[in-house]
């Protein structure tokens, strides 16, 4: 069963650019979290996915977006790029929204900001 | 607002040998759910254990368990029998009960597994 997959897996970008990162969850899973990890920062929730609909949304600015597909799959967006915006990009499927459902985690893509 | 702390940013255990990751955690809920994952360098984020807070016992998954301490809001991870596999950035999460995947995550612990 193929896992997780995030794509790019690297990605530099200029600021006042936009980006788009995508992810891919496990085959028949439904929710898709975003998270963004900085060193300072640590792990931080950007949004959550079931459905096609956002269930949720973590305390970031109006640039971040995202959207999910029929199929699942769950594409996020960065407008104006800033140099703090460099980071990685974790995104998460689970099978369902409840209960102690386990998350499981793609590689990431790092996105650098020049 | 739910928060998680780890207080140790490094930890270092030689192989075989058994080894405690700390973690506490804030939160006016009743009903949540507490994980470690660990961060290999690969970056994957791969789930160690987890323990549903309703329930007493303390989980365990092979040579990993947890001490959780639900009126301390503490929940420890331990590896016995420490493996050079076990190499990586360890992360303690919480999570509500309700319909909510939006993970709170500790700063990370990472563990060097001495040959």
């Amino acid at each position: 069963k193929a896992g997780v997959t995030q794509t790019p897996r690297y990605l530099i970008k200029t600021r006042g650019q936009q980006v788009t990162l995508s992810c891919s969850p496990i085959s028949g899973h439904r929710s898709v979290s975003w998270y963004q990890q900085t060193p300072g920062q640590g792990l931080q929730f950007l949004f959550e996915y079931f459905s096609e609909t956002q269930r949720n949304k973590g305390n970031f600015p109006g640039r971040f977006s995202g959207r999910q597909f029929s199929n699942s799959r769950s594409e996020m967006n960065v407008s104006t790029l800033e140099l703090g915006d460099s980071a990685l990009y974790l995104c998460a499927s689970s099978l369902f929204v409840s209960e102690g459902t386990e998350a499981f985690f793609g590689q990431g893509t790092r996105l650098t900001v020049v | 607002a739910q928060t998680v702390t780890q207080s140790q940013p490094e930890m270092s255990v030689q192989e075989a040998e058994t080894v405690t990751l700390s973690c506490t955690y804030d939160t006016s809920e009743s009903d949540y759910y507490l994980f470690w994952y660990k961060q290999p360098p690969s970056r994957q984020m791969i789930l160690v254990i987890r323990q549903e807070a309703y329930k007493q016992q303390n989980a365990t998954e092979n040579r990993f368990s947890v001490n959780f301490q639900k009126a301390a809001k503490s929940f420890s991870l331990k590896i016995s029998d420490s493996q050079l596999g076990d190499a990586a950035m360890y992360f303690c999460a919480y999570r509500r009960g309700d319909n909510n995947n939006d993970m709170r995550f500790g700063a990370g612990t990472r563990l060097t597994v001495k040959p």
